[in-house]
């Protein structure tokens, strides 16, 4: 089975703080995303990489960053964390199998920003 | 741009009913996925069925069906023999083949199940 985890299921950090976010999978995925989720507005795409140390902004990259330095393992680097970034955080891998792309979540660490 | 429209914020069911939820999609290309995630509360969003534009065969698995109209852009999802592990978000998603691969996700319904 797919597994993919994330470092924290819930996290409180101050305005201002650096917040790292951390997502590992463990079945050699080319691609990997970070999506946040809040109520109304579905899961939005931050950020995803489809290669190490590649990175490509999704719809709402501002006021994130991400590190792949590793295949496995994709991080969410909120630099100065704010109150309006309190959310859902979800973390994504794929593969491409015959074009049948499916993507495979981890658990989700929920953030509160003060 | 791609988008994913679920008109049903939440819908509910009787345990062993049937119950069918809406998903529209907008998009010119011709080749494409589309998805139905589930999310239980407080658990892992996991996949329930995915189809294949290119088919016309709608996909199936155990309870879980889809009715795919591609020239209404139409992606619905029937549950049947509903069950009260069926409680939960379920959101509607559309992905180009090859590619970034990135998904466009609705913005979910959620399915309530009553005893």
């Amino acid at each position: 089975d797919v597994k993919v985890t994330q470092s924290s299921r819930y996290l409180v950090k101050r305005t201002g703080e650096k917040v790292f976010l951390e997502c590992v999978q463990d079945m050699d995925h080319e691609n990997m995303f970070w999506y946040r989720q809040d109520p109304g507005l579905g899961l939005r795409l931050i950020y995803f990489s489809y290669d190490v140390k590649m990175k490509e902004k999704g719809d709402i990259p501002e006021g994130y960053s991400v590190s792949r330095e590793k295949k496995e393992r994709f991080s969410l680097i909120l630099e100065s964390a704010s109150t309006n970034q309190t959310s859902m955080y979800l973390c994504a891998s794929s593969f491409e199998r015959e074009g049948r792309e499916t993507q495979y979540f981890g658990p989700g660490t929920r953030l509160l920003v003060l | 741009a791609q988008t994913v429209t679920q008109s049903q914020p939440e819908m509910s069911v009787q345990e062993a009913e049937t119950v069918t939820l809406s998903c529209t999609y907008d998009t010119s290309e011709s080749d494409y996925y589309l998805f139905w995630y589930k999310q239980p509360p407080s658990r892992q969003m996991i996949l329930v069925i995915r189809q294949e534009a290119y088919k016309q065969q709608n996909a199936t698995e155990n309870r879980f069906s889809v009715n795919f109209q591609k020239a209404a852009k139409s992606f619905s999802l029937k549950i049947s023999d509903s069950q009260l592990g069926d409680a939960a978000m379920y959101f509607c998603a559309y992905g180009t083949q090859g590619g970034s691969e990135k998904l466009v996700f609705g913005k979910g319904t959620k399915l309530t199940v009553n005893p």
